[in-house]
Formats: structure tokens, sequence, C-alpha cells
């Protein structure tokens, strides 16, 4: 079953314009992370925040969560054209980690 | 380096016929090794997901199963395809427990059941 829920499914901005989406999850969680999906492709890993973290960066992006609202958003500043993908989150879950249904990121070059 | 293999990339299969799908990590020892599910333009479902050498948990009961003979070795099989099984498989990795350093993914095989 699924866990993390990512907002927008969709989203679709200029190259240069700030990229913001979000996920929402249902149960306590040690760590979170987002994952980039390339078309065709497989996952590549981005970043990971832990659960007694509020806010990450790694580069152009940025990663916040609220452990009380059960959400995190994944920022990506300056986006370009080739940012363009789906992204996922994911929280643990036991023994293994458990997948949102990904928003799809188009940038307009 | 750490790597992970996974082939084929694409594989088309007639309804009924045998499945075997390889994935093989390089560069580490005693990892989780889990097989993914992903339907076209859908998020991830896990299938199955393994600690250990023959030990092997299903998430989903189907027609599909899946074995771990060595270390960094992980199959999926079906004696039976089905055309429901079509989709994009992924093979997975991470240092236990849980994937908290993070998964590192093969790059997938896409099956399509005809």
């Amino acid at each position: 079953s699924q866990q993390g829920e990512e907002d927008p499914q969709a989203l679709s901005i200029q190259e240069g314009e700030n990229a913001t989406m979000n996920c929402s999850y249902k149960t306590s969680i040690n760590n979170l992370q987002w994952y980039r999906q390339n078309s065709g492709r497989g996952l590549v890993h981005l970043i990971l925040i832990r659960s007694n973290e509020r806010e990450k960066h790694s580069g152009r992006l940025r990663v916040t969560l609220d452990t009380s609202k059960k959400s995190s958003s994944l920022l990506i500043t300056a986006s370009r054209a080739a940012d363009t993908a789906s992204y996922f989150c994911a929280t643990d879950f036991g023994n293994d980690m458990r997948f949102g249904a990904g928003t799809r990121l188009t940038v307009k070059p | 380096s750490q790597t992970i293999h996974q082939w084929p990339a694409t594989l088309v299969q007639p309804v009924g016929s045998p499945l075997s799908l390889e994935c093989t990590v390089e560069g580490t020892s005693n990892p989780n090794l889990y097989w993914y599910r992903q339907a076209a333009g859908r998020g991830l479902q896990l299938l199955f997901y393994s600690v250990g050498i023959g030990q092997i948990s299903s998430e989903v009961p189907q027609n599909l199963s899946a074995s771990r003979p060595q270390d960094r070795q992980f199959i999926l099989s079906s004696k039976k395809l089905l055309l429901s099984d079509s989709g994009f498989y992924l093979c997975a990795w991470s240092v236990p427990p849980g994937g908290r350093g993070g998964y590192t993914f093969g790059s997938g095989t896409r099956l399509t059941v005809v």
C-alpha cells in the first residue's frame, strides 16, 4: 500500500521558475526521501531528511519536513529543462520504503 | 564502487509463458533487495523484499514469485504470465536497516505481455 501522496500530480513551469512539490504521509516515520525518475528509467535518490530535521538543502534542492502535519515539500529553484522528470517521495516502512504516485514536472525552455 | 545490474531492459512475452528477471548487485554485502512494479504513469508498488539469502517477503499475493539464491542476486519469476503482469519492473538495494541511506535502483525492465 502507498504511504506518501504527492501533490500536485502534474506541474508545468517555465525555465528559471521555482517548482514546489508536496508530499503527505500517514504514519510516523524515521526518514523521508525524495527520488527523481526520468521517463522509462530507474529512480535516482535525491535527498533524505530525518524525522528530527526540519529542512535540508542540496544544490538547487530544498526539502522541508513537518512531522506534526505529516508532510514534506521539495523545492527546486531556478529550474532547468533538464529537471523535467517525475518526482517521488518515499517513507520508511519497516524493512522497506513506500512510494507515492509522484509529481510529473515539466520545465519548458 | 557499488552498482546494480538489471536485465533485460525490455521484454515482450506471450500470455501463459514463464518469466525470469534477474538483478545483481556489486560492491556491497548483505544488502536488502527489492522488486517494485510501476504501472504506466503511476507510483511504485512493492512486490517483494529480501533481507538475506533465501529470505523473501511478499507484499502482494499474485502470479509472481521471487528468489534470492545468492547474497547479491535477486530473481523475479512467474510460471505463467498474465496480461496484468505488464509493467515496468525495478530492482533496488539498500544498506540495512530499512533503506535509511537511500535506495539504489536498477534501470528497470519494461515487460509487455501480449
